[in-house]
This record gives C-alpha cells, structure tokens and sequence, in this order.
C-alpha cells in the first residue's frame, strides 16, 4: 500500500466554518492531488500540486484553498463550508507527471457540513 | 473537456461467472487507469494502460486498451464475491501533471 494519511477520516461541521484536511504521505512523490467524490458525480479534481508551493486548480476548485508547504503534507482548506462541500475527500499522489505514472489514492474523508 | 462513459451503471452476476465493463471516450486516451472501490474505502489501483492494443492481466481481471485508444475494457474471469465492489476508469487530462479525469464507475455484484 502507498503510504497515504488522510487525516481527519471523519468529520461534522457546522456550515460557514472553517475546515482543513490533511494529506500526508511517506513516498516523497512530488504530485499530490485532492478529489471529492459524490454520487452522479464521480472523481472530481479539486486542486493539485507538482512541487513545495506549487498548486493549481482543477475541475471544482471554488471554495477550496490548498497549501503545501512540505513534499510530504497536501493541506486542503474549506474557508466557509457549506453544505453542498459534504462529500468524500480524497488525496492522491503521483511520482511523475507524465502519462503511465501510477496514481495511488488514500483511504478519504468523510465531511459532513450541516 | 473528455468525459468517458462506463457501461454498464451497475451489474448483478452469479459466482462464477464472467463479466466485462467498458469504459469509452470521445477522444483518445492517454493513460487509462482501472480502480477499484469498495464501500466507505479507497481507490485500489488495478492496472494502467498506455498504448493501443495492449492488455494487461492481474490474477482473474484482464484490461484492454482497444487499437484508437478510445474504448477500454475490463474482464473478469470466474467471478467471485471478493470482486464487488465499484470499478471506476480514470483517463489522464494530459496536462502535465497527470491529473485524471473519472467515469461514474460501475456497481458489481456477485451473488454467492
């Protein structure tokens, strides 16, 4: 297994509050990437990184910041939550940007915005 | 922008049987990624194809990546209930940066 922590795996939080997830990895792969998956919906890309303060947005990014300060740490912020942000988070990590590296995903986090 | 469309939605075979998921793009397709997703857990990551024709096998799952790099498929020999779960197609975006773009997966389930 790739060694990917997402950390909380679980989380309630009241909307219009601030919340941060984090990813943590121990592979030292410079490509690091949040998803959220939501039913209908699929895998969506929110934001990835290719190197230590080097981000860009993806697909759904509206409402996201990301911050990386390490290689080994991917910080996803929710400034203001809302409810359509409940959904399953998923990081991922990626050795190469070139098509035919093999992207590893980890365990995800559930949040909840009520 | 690509999307892939995955076929069937979902799927409902007896132990033992065989079956085949498709994935399908308008466009070609760099870097086609097959994963696996059970319920409240993470993506596993089965196989990745690059070029066409090529096919690649993993205990009884075989994928195929067709000759246009349109279509791929995903086939599972003698099905068993270890195999349920959500199988998603992933294609690279070709940014650079290996992002990937997703099918909305298809549901299999294997009746003992």
């Amino acid at each position: 297994d790739a060694g990917i922590t997402q950390s909380p795996r679980h989380k309630v939080t009241e909307t219009g509050t601030p919340v941060t997830l984090r990813c943590h990895q121990t592979e030292n792969h410079r490509y690091m990437y949040w998803y959220r998956q939501d039913p209908g919906h699929g895998l969506r890309l929110i934001h990835y990184s290719y190197g230590v303060k080097d981000t860009d947005k993806g697909e759904v990014s509206d409402g996201y910041s990301v911050s990386r300060s390490k290689t080994e740490d991917f910080l996803l912020t929710l400034e203001s939550a809302t409810s359509s942000q409940t959904s399953v988070y998923f990081c991922a990590i990626s050795g190469l940007g070139s098509s035919g590296n093999t992207i590893y995903f980890g365990e995800g986090s559930w949040l909840t915005v009520v | 922008s690509q999307e892939l469309e995955q076929s069937p939605q979902s799927l409902i075979v007896q132990e033992g049987k065989n079956l085949t998921i498709n994935c399908t793009s308008s466009k070609t397709l760099y870097g086609l990624y097959w994963y696996k997703q059970k319920y409240g857990e993470g993506l596993i990551f089965l196989m990745m194809l690059q070029k066409g024709g090529e096919e690649k096998s993993h205990e009884k799952i075989t994928a195929k990546l067709d000759e246009k790099k349109q279509q791929s498929s995903l086939h599972i020999t003698a099905s068993q209930p270890s195999h349920a779960g959500i199988y998603l197609c992933g294609a690279d975006e070709q940014t650079g940066a290996n992002n990937l773009f997703f099918g909305t997966g298809t549901r299999l389930t294997v009746i003992p």
